[in-house]
């Protein structure tokens, strides 16, 4: 079974740009999670989606959204990019009722 | 709120050498505990879990046991090797906050 994929793998934008991210999870998983790591913060929960529907969120301002289809696919985007927002994106998913996460390779961004 | 702390590295071994990462958790409820690695420019894989007081994950020679009187979940491994060079993540994740909590992780080293 193929595992998450997330593309692309590394972005560079620039300062007020937005960008989007997307994630394809594991066949048959229909819950996603999205998280930034940075090396200051660590791994932080941004938001997950089940069934096209946000269920949590993070404490990340409203520069960050995401959507996810009817196929389970997910993007995240963010807009007026700010030089904070230099991190590594994971992608996660996992069966609804079960609770191991599986992640993805991530995308690297850089804001310059 | 949920948190997990966990030993602050980085840490560097000779190989073959004896390997324990501490990790401390609060969480209201019953957590499931996890222990993940990230290899570099990877995403995190799945090491190991445990989902009940007493339970002990094990895989790749790595152990942990799930220590609720201690709310702790130390990593350990009898015999570390060179391709054990990567960053360990300990998480924990209460199914009705549709959420992980991770740790800062802690980079491992191992030395020929």
């Amino acid at each position: 079974k193929a595992g998450v994929t997330q593309t692309p793998r590394y972005l560079i934008k620039t300062r007020g740009q937005q960008v989007t991210l997307s994630c394809s999870p594991i066949s048959g998983h229909r819950s996603v999670s999205w998280y930034q790591q940075t090396p200051g913060q660590g791994l932080q929960f941004l938001f997950e989606y089940f069934s096209e529907t946000q269920r949590n969120k993070g404490n990340f301002p409203g520069r960050f959204s995401g959507r996810q289809f009817s196929n389970s696919r997910s993007e995240m985007n963010v807009s007026t990019l700010e030089l904070g927002d230099s991190a590594l994106y994971l992608c996660a998913s996992r069966l609804f009722f079960q609770e191991t996460q599986y992640f993805g390779p991530g995308t690297r961004l850089l804001v310059l | 709120g949920d948190s997990v702390t966990q030993m602050e590295g980085p840490v560097t071994l000779s190989e073959e050498a004896f390997l324990t990462i501490n990790c401390t958790y609060t969480a209201t409820g019953y957590p499931s505990l996890f222990w993940y690695v990230q290899y570099p420019g990877e995403g995190l894989q799945l090491l190991l879990k445990a989902t009940k007081a007493d339970d002990k994950g094990s895989n790749k020679g790595f152990e942990a046991t799930y220590r609720k009187e201690t709310t702790s979940f130390h990593l350990e491994k009898g015999s570390v090797q060179v391709s054990d060079s990567a960053v360990y993540f300990c998480a924990l994740t209460t199914l009705t906050g549709n959420q992980f909590y991770f740790g800062t992780g802690t980079s491992l080293t191992v030395i020929p």
